[in-house]
């Protein structure tokens, strides 16, 4: 257990429906980050924060997208009208950075099923 | 950006030394050499880093060649929990970690 955690471990969804995932963070880290990974693939990044600020997005962030952390605590994805194709396994990490040194703590994942 | 090569998978019998290298021959002298290992149905876990100079902790050591663009994983001692995907990266100072596929390290009991 790395401290993080994710919310749902697993979700089964409608093509169409919305989902929203939440992390909870190591609670001093200050960055969060949101990483998709699918079947036999690395993570691939999608975006972080630093405290409350969302600071990149990659462009595989569509507009159906949306991640936010209020408070710089904990952080919620929400995937609106999902496709098939958003079948992954959504993982977030934290860290503290502290100069160049940059260990990311990741959670166990939320792996999503778009029927 | 920089990337990394590391063979698809690996076998290795169990309490034996096990290998892993990667190539990152486009590597800048910036650039930090960072593995994470994901072990299944878990996120991935960081294991070692290095710059320049040969790295040692409790979980690996890592051996970096002098021209920078090529570095080894190591484990002293194989044992099953070791059998993961082991992701070589190449961290230069951006916030994001780019994975690639990774090695498939099976353990052979």
């Amino acid at each position: 257990d790395t401290g993080v955690s994710q919310d749902p471990r697993h979700k089964i969804t409608k093509r169409g429906q919305n989902v929203t995932f939440r992390c909870d963070p190591i609670s001093e880290h200050n960055r969060l980050y949101w990483y998709r990974q699918t079947l036999g693939q690395g993570p691939e990044f999608l975006t972080y924060f630093q405290n409350e600020a969302q600071l990149e997005k990659s462009r595989l962030l569509s507009d159906r997208f949306s991640a936010e952390r209020p408070k710089g605590s904990f952080s919620t994805l929400e995937i609106q009208r999902t496709e098939q194709g958003d079948s992954a396994m959504y993982l977030c990490a934290s860290s503290l950075r502290q100069g160049i040194y940059n260990e990311q703590f990741f959670g166990p994942g939320t792996r999503l099923t778009v029927l | 950006d920089a990337k990394t090569t590391q063979p698809n998978s690996m076998e290795s019998n169990e309490e034996e030394p096990v290998h892993l290298p990667c190539n990152h021959s486009t590597i800048s002298g910036t650039d930090y050499i960072h593995w994470y290992r994901q072990l299944p149905s878990q996120g991935p876990e960081y294991v070692i880093h290095g710059l320049t100079s040969n790295v040692n902790n409790r979980m690996a050591s890592l051996a970096i060649a002098e021209d920078r663009k090529s570095s080894t994983l190591i484990l002293h001692r194989a044992t099953l929990r070791d059998a993961a995907v082991y992701y070589c990266i190449l961290d230069f100072g951006n916030e994001k970690l780019t994975f690639g596929t990774g090695t498939r390290l099976t353990i052979i009991p």
